[in-house]
């Protein structure tokens, strides 16, 4: 039962380098989505997708892309990371309205 | 986008007291969920609330669907160390699958 899986856990990147954070669940939900998670601020929504081919928008996409060509993954792309983009990355995948999140993945931006 | 409240941010008890959390939002919710975070982790889904004036328990945690739709309670009885993280309650806005969280309320039991 291996639910939702992020990798990698944790992830050091250098002003203006791109890295894809990996996300991937095992359970055939149709939802997926990510968010990052800042002190003080929750979990605020990056992107989402209803379904494979289809992604959109959340609270705070600025700076990244997601694509989703299976059902199973859902990858997260910083395309130049920022020391803006330190936080702490969790995909969630969900049936119905219950989300399941992953482990996280602890990104630095130096 | 729509809010929801959860205050105060931090909460201390100790050991075998009972807690209470509440979440509220200028909007109405279909559904509440109430979310627990231990540290490193990702959240965890205590309780899933669905109809208004909802009650329903999981262990020592018990949750309520508030009547006007606006509001919901987690109440955790007899508290113990690992009761310790953050806990969230989130619900989606709408017909659409879109989680809102609160920012969290961080729960620190002392023994």
């Amino acid at each position: 039962n291996a639910g939702v899986t992020q990798t990698p856990k944790f992830q050091v990147l250098k002003t203006g380098q791109s890295m894809t954070l990996q996300c991937a669940q095992d359970m055939n939900h149709e939802y997926m989505s990510w968010y990052r998670q800042d002190p003080g601020m929750g979990l605020r929504l990056i992107h989402y997708s209803v379904g494979a081919g289809i992604t959109d928008q959340g609270e705070v996409p600025n700076g990244y892309n997601v694509s989703r060509s299976t059902t199973e993954d859902f990858p997260l792309r910083l395309l130049s990371a920022a020391p803006s983009q330190t936080s702490v990355y969790f995909c969630a995948s969900s049936q119905n309205t219950e989300a399941f999140f992953g482990q996280g993945t602890r990104l630095t931006v130096v | 986008g729509q809010q929801l409240n959860q205050s105060p941010q931090s909460m201390f008890i100790q050991e075998g007291e009972d807690v209470s959390m509440n979440c509220t939002s200028s909007s109405i919710f279909n559904t509440w969920l109430w979310y627990k975070q231990d540290p490193g982790e990702g959240p965890v889904l205590l309780i899933a609330l669905y109809k208004a004036g909802e009650l329903t328990s999981n262990g020592r945690l018990t949750a309520q669907f508030g009547i006007t739709r606006k509001d919901s309670f987690l109440n955790i009885s007899a508290s113990i160390p690992s009761d310790v993280g953050i806990y969230f309650c989130a619900g989606p806005p709408g017909a659409n699958s879109k989680l809102t969280f609160g920012k969290g309320i961080t729960l620190s039991v002392r023994p």
